[in-house]
């Protein structure tokens, strides 16, 4: 089976922009969760989807959004970047009952100047 | 609020050895735990993990021991190969959902 892919791999973007980032998870697996990787925070859960719909949500700003497709695959919005919104975006996928792993795909790096 | 503490941020080991890599929580809710092996520019790749109901889990040279009293659990490596040196996280998870709460992560080091 195929990994969770993400794409774009790298970006960089200037302060006030939006960027979306894409996550394509593991056939079969219904649930995507997204998390924010930095020197300072660590690793920080943004937000789950599951089923199209958003079941757990992370403390961050209202700038930061998602959705889910009916294939399951998701997409993460940033609005307005700021310095602070470089990090590493990772996506995990699930099968979706809430209590098995997840598994992560190889992140988007993202650059604010 | 760090609910998750890895208090070592590093460990280097001889190629061999035993690593041992410690993990604490404060939350009591926590339900479900797993580790993760990270590697530079690369997502966390997922190793083992404990039920709460469970105190050990050992999976070829992975072994995790959980102290529920304690609130403390461990990743044993045995034997330690070079292969093995990355940044080991510790991830905890809340009785409904997919949010997982992560450690700061432990850099292994082990030298042949």
């Amino acid at each position: 089976k195929a990994g969770v892919t993400q794409t774009p791999r790298y970006l960089i973007k200037t302060r006030g922009q939006q960027v979306t980032l894409s996550c394509s998870p593991i056939s079969g697996h219904r649930s995507v969760s997204w998390y924010q990787q930095t020197p300072g925070q660590g690793l920080q859960f943004l937000f789950e989807y599951f089923s199209e719909t958003q079941r757990n949500k992370g403390n961050f700003p209202g700038r930061f959004s998602g959705r889910q497709f009916s294939n399951s695959r998701s997409e993460m919005n940033v609005s307005t970047l700021e310095l602070g919104d470089s990090a590493l975006y990772l996506c995990a996928s699930s099968l979706g009952a809430g209590r098995e792993t997840q598994y992560f795909g190889p992140g988007t790096r993202l650059l604010v100047l | 609020d760090q609910q998750v503490k890895q208090n070592s941020p590093s460990l280097s080991v001889q190629e061999g050895r035993i690593s041992i890599l410690n993990c604490d929580y404060t939350n009591s809710m926590f339900d479900y735990f797993l580790w993760y092996k990270k590697y530079p520019a690369e997502g966390p790749t997922f190793l083992i993990s404990i039920s709460s109901i469970k105190d050990k889990n050992e999976d070829g040279r992975f072994t995790v021991f959980l102290n529920k009293s304690a609130k403390h659990l461990s990743l044993h490596i045995v034997p330690s190969q070079p292969g093995d040196s990355a940044v080991y996280f510790c991830a905890a998870r809340v009785e409904y959902g997919n949010k997982l709460v992560f450690g700061a992560g432990t850099i292994l080091r082990v030298k042949s």
